[in-house]
């Protein structure tokens, strides 16, 4: 067990719907970051946030959004979906940041219909 | 181009067997992570080397920063061990963000017994 917890573990849902992921990072950790992890892309980095500020932005789409709250937990929501998004969303968190090892949750499988 | 690169992409050893599995990537790097990801989907972290080697068990990681190449060693194999492995980095010049990880497409390992 790493520490981190994400919900929900599964989520279903149609085509041009709005999710929200929600992560809790261990506790102490102030990054998180959001991966997404396709069949055909494999694992891919998102955004990050650390102590409530958006870090750094990866290949996240127009469609996606995400915030950090003051206790920490981060939430990724997901809007106008479309089948391609169907994939495994994990959540990881680190102490600051910098050069530090990411602990991953559990991830939460979106599966678009 | 940043690119990371893992071989083999599959690979089957007897229980018992001493196995490697390699990574190269394309430019200076801050960090390199080992990552393994079991049937289930859960992802953990392994190692992070930015130079020299680690041992954690039954496991090895090392790192040739001159090479550009890093390579996980797993020692008496055992069925327990089947899993997706993955290599990722931080590349040093990815838009100066400390946080961003770039995946390999993971190794698919199988021990039988």
């Amino acid at each position: 067990d790493s520490g981190v917890t994400q919900t929900p573990k599964h989520l279903i849902t149609a085509t041009g719907q709005r999710v929200t992921l929600r992560c809790s990072p261990r506790s102490g950790d102030l990054s998180v970051y959001w991966y997404q992890q396709s069949l055909d892309q494999g694992l891919q980095f998102l955004i990050q946030y650390y102590n409530g500020e958006e870090r750094a932005k990866g290949n996240i789409l127009e469609r996606f959004s995400a915030q950090q709250f003051p206790d920490l937990h981060s939430e990724l929501n997901l809007s106008s979906l479309e089948l391609g998004d169907s994939a495994l969303y994990f959540c990881a968190s680190s102490v600051d940041g910098r050069l530090n090892e990411q602990f991953f949750g559990p991830g939460t499988r979106l599966t678009v219909l | 181009k940043n690119e990371v690169e893992q071989s083999p992409q599959n690979l089957t050893a007897q229980e018992g067997e001493f196995i490697t599995i390699n990574c190269s990537y394309s430019v200076g790097i801050s960090a390199l992570h080992w990552l393994q990801q079991h049937p289930g989907g859960g992802i953990v972290s392994l190692f992070m080397l930015s130079s020299g080697k680690k041992k954690h068990g039954r496991l090895i990681a090392t790192i040739n920063i001159q090479e550009k190449h890093s390579s996980l060693h797993i020692t008496a194999s055992h069925p327990r061990d089947s899993a997706v492995y993955i290599c990722a980095v931080r590349f040093l010049n990815y838009g100066g963000s400390q946080g961003n990880l770039i995946f390999g497409k993971g190794t698919k390992l199988s021990v039988k017994p």
